[in-house]
């Protein structure tokens, strides 16, 4: 009973380097987000996908590109990693998204700093 | 548009006191309403939900009720234990959108 699966848990990068965050789910859940968690800040939604091949920008998009060819997969990219990307990354997915009465299931989040 | 106004933390208390956290929201139709805790290191888990005005969600001896007069979500519990200590999350999911909108999160700690 796997859920939502975030690779790696955790990351260090150099500024300038590229890296893709994977996320998988089991549930068949057609809605998957992408969050950004800063020290003692709340979620902040990055990008967001409400079926195979259809994504959305959330509130900070900036600096990453998102895709979704199935509905299990999710993979967040950061193409040149800056220092203000250091945060911790959540990925969700829904079965019914915002206009439904379900909520999200989390992954266990993705540590990632750039120095 | 949607948004979730949330208690400011961090709060401390001590084992068996009683727990408030305030949630708040605006909201365009009728939205679901959601408290996640999360755990030191961990992701955010439901805590409990409330899918329409006047229900009540409970879990492991958390409550909150839907209160459409007031527009608010607060998360309560009559005797806090130390394995409570977390941060807090209310939430609500947009009944006009797709995206779900997060208060900021209360930190608690619970002292012996």
């Amino acid at each position: 009973n796997a859920g939502v699966t975030q690779t790696p848990k955790f990351r260090i990068l150099k500024i300038g380097q590229s890296m893709t965050l994977q996320c998988t789910q089991d549930m068949n859940h057609n809605y998957m987000y992408w969050y950004r968690q800063d020290p003692g800040m709340g979620l902040k939604l990055i990008y967001y996908s409400v079926g195979a091949g259809i994504t959305d920008k959330g509130e900070v998009p900036n600096g990453y590109n998102v895709s979704r060819s199935t509905t299990e997969d999710f993979p967040l990219r950061l193409e040149l990693a800056a220092p203000s990307q250091t945060s911790v990354y959540f990925c969700a997915s829904s079965p019914t998204g915002g206009r439904g009465n379900q909520p999200q299931h989390f992954g266990d989040g993705t540590r990632l700093s750039i120095l | 548009g949607d948004s979730v106004t949330q208690m400011e933390g961090p709060v401390t208390l001590s084992e068996e006191a009683f727990l408030t956290i305030n949630c708040t929201y605006t909201a365009t139709g009728y939205p679901s309403l959601f408290w996640y805790v999360q755990y030191p290191g961990e992701g955010l888990q439901l805590l409990l939900k409330a899918t329409k005005a006047d229900d009540k969600g409970s879990n492991k001896g958390f409550e909150a009720t839907y209160r459409k007069e007031t527009t608010s979500f607060h998360l309560e519990k009559g005797s806090v234990q130390v394995s409570d200590s977390a941060v807090y999350f209310c939430a609500l999911s947009s009944a006009t959108g797709n995206q779900f909108y997060f208060g900021t999160g209360t930190s608690l700690t619970v002292i012996p």
